[in-house]
């Protein structure tokens, strides 16, 4: 069974710093690694989708690399900011063959930004 | 263009009751899953759909089902609830089901907020 665990469970940091926050799992057979934001109450919002056989992707001040062999991402946020501030999750999907590929989570970074 | 979208945005119950949760994916995305999440822990999977058929299930007792229906909309159907039900449940849709590149992307709507009481 997959599990995702992410480190640290919080995190908080004064604003303009850079960031690594990390994703470990432990069946390194899966498809795709997703990046996702969660504001308080709120739903997802995507970041980064890392394919199996990339290295990493990168949107804006965000990078994310992949280490399936490893079983490891990390999440780098530059030049953080207030707005910035929010609950990390990180989800695998597995290579199925036909069947189930639902995404299974960590349980998030919830990362503040000090301004 | 429209996100995923959800319905309703809040839900209050009791116990024993039925609840039925609404999704509408992305225009042109045919895959929904569904997600519970419990507070302070990640989304867990309870269901995905691709072309109307159930393709994927989660560890969620038989009281959890759903169905897609011909637009790609899906409902998600609770029986006999109980309090540990209370939680935000998300829908995501996806493109295609594990095609490549992007397409793979997942996508969440806002969720809907169920309160079991």
């Amino acid at each position: 069974k997959q599990e995702v665990t992410q480190i640290p469970a919080a995190l908080s940091v004064p604003e303009g710093e850079n960031l690594v926050l990390n994703c470990s799992f432990t069946d390194s057979a899966i498809y795709n690694l997703q990046w996702f934001r969660q504001d308080p109450g709120k739903g997802l919002t995507s970041l980064l989708l890392i394919q199996s056989s990339q290295r990493e992707q990168t949107s804006g001040r965000l990078n994310a690399s992949l280490d399936k062999s490893s079983g490891r991402s990390t999440l780098y946020i530059a030049a953080s900011q207030p707005g910035d501030s929010a609950t990390y999750l990180c989800a695998v999907t597995m290579y199925s063959g036909g069947g189930a590929d639902g995404l299974t989570f960590g349980k998030g970074t919830h990362l503040i930004i000090q301004p | 263009d429209a996100g995923v979208t959800q319905s309703p945005t809040h839900l209050i119950k009791t116990r024993g009751q039925h609840v039925t949760l609404r999704c509408s994916p992305i225009s042109g995305h045919k895959s929904v899953s569904w997600y519970q999440q419990v507070l302070g822990q990640g989304p867990q999977f309870i269901f995905q759909y691709y072309e109307k058929e159930e393709r994927g299930r989660g560890n969620f007792p038989d009281r959890f089902s759903a169905r897609q229906f011909p637009n790609y909309s899906s409902e998600l159907n609770v029986n006999a609830l109980l309090l540990g039900d209370s939680a935000l449940y998300l829908c995501a849709s996806r493109h295609d089901r594990l095609a490549g590149g992007q397409g793979n992307e997942q996508f969440f709507g806002p969720g809907t907020r169920l309160t079991v009481l």
